[in-house]
């Protein structure tokens, strides 16, 4: 039973418009919530993360926004550039674990 | 600051061979996880290590161990391999407490089995 869902296995959008990445888990106990960026022959690199005491969280170009009631929380990245090309990997915790449950992942393609 | 380093980065075995993986943590970290990622799928939890001792555990069978190291680096040990545990496996490292946001990841061994 999958407790962190990415629908979408890619994404394509050109340069400069906005990227959504979604997620939903299905899990009430999470608290956490991160995404990570992964580039081929890399590790995952962590992006942003939020707390489930908030519904926004906003670093730079990128933007996560959590809707509890849905389970549901979604990437913003604005304007896409592309070198944020790579898999997107939303992650789950909680109580302070750094014990992770990762989605699928969704690819991201920025077309020049 | 030096990152989370693995070895080896690729390696081929058959069914019913064991397998090693090392792992070196970053500086001033003193927690390892282990995370399992199959193709097309996300990493998977298998444990945590934390003052040499197992610290949290997935959904993986004791075939999967693990050592971690007064240096803090650690191993991964999968005896009797199956076809299944064919994946990248990735090694983390992070302070104890400091957060699930703090872990850094190596860049995996990716081992196959034939």
């Amino acid at each position: 039973d999958q407790q962190v869902k990415q629908n979408s296995p890619s994404l394509s959008v050109q340069e400069g418009r906005i990227s959504i990445l979604n997620c939903d888990y299905t899990n009430s106990m999470f608290d956490y919530f991160l995404w990570y960026k992964k580039y081929p022959a890399e590790g995952p690199t962590f992006l942003i993360s939020i707390s489930s005491i908030k519904d926004k969280n906003e670093d730079g170009r990128f933007t996560v926004f959590l809707n509890k009631s849905a389970k549901h929380l979604s990437l913003h990245i604005v304007p896409s550039q592309p070198g944020d090309s790579a898999v997107y990997f939303c992650a789950a915790s909680q109580g302070g674990s750094e014990k992770l449950v990762f989605g699928k992942g969704t690819k991201l393609t920025v077309n020049p | 600051e030096t990152g989370v380093t693995q070895s080896p980065t690729h390696l081929i075995k058959t069914r019913g061979q064991q397998v090693t993986l090392r792992c070196s943590s970053q500086s001033g970290h003193n927690t390892v996880s282990w995370y399992q990622q199959a193709l097309g799928q996300g990493p998977q939890f298998i444990f945590q290590y934390y003052r040499e001792e197992e610290n949290g555990r997935g959904n993986f069978p004791p075939r999967f161990s693990g050592l971690q190291f007064p240096n803090y680096s650690s191993e991964l040990n999968v005896n009797a391999l199956e076809l299944d545990d064919s994946a990248l496996y990735l090694c983390a490292s992070s302070r104890l407490g400091g957060g699930a946001n703090v872990l850094s990841f190596g860049a995996g061994s990716r081992l196959t089995v034939l």
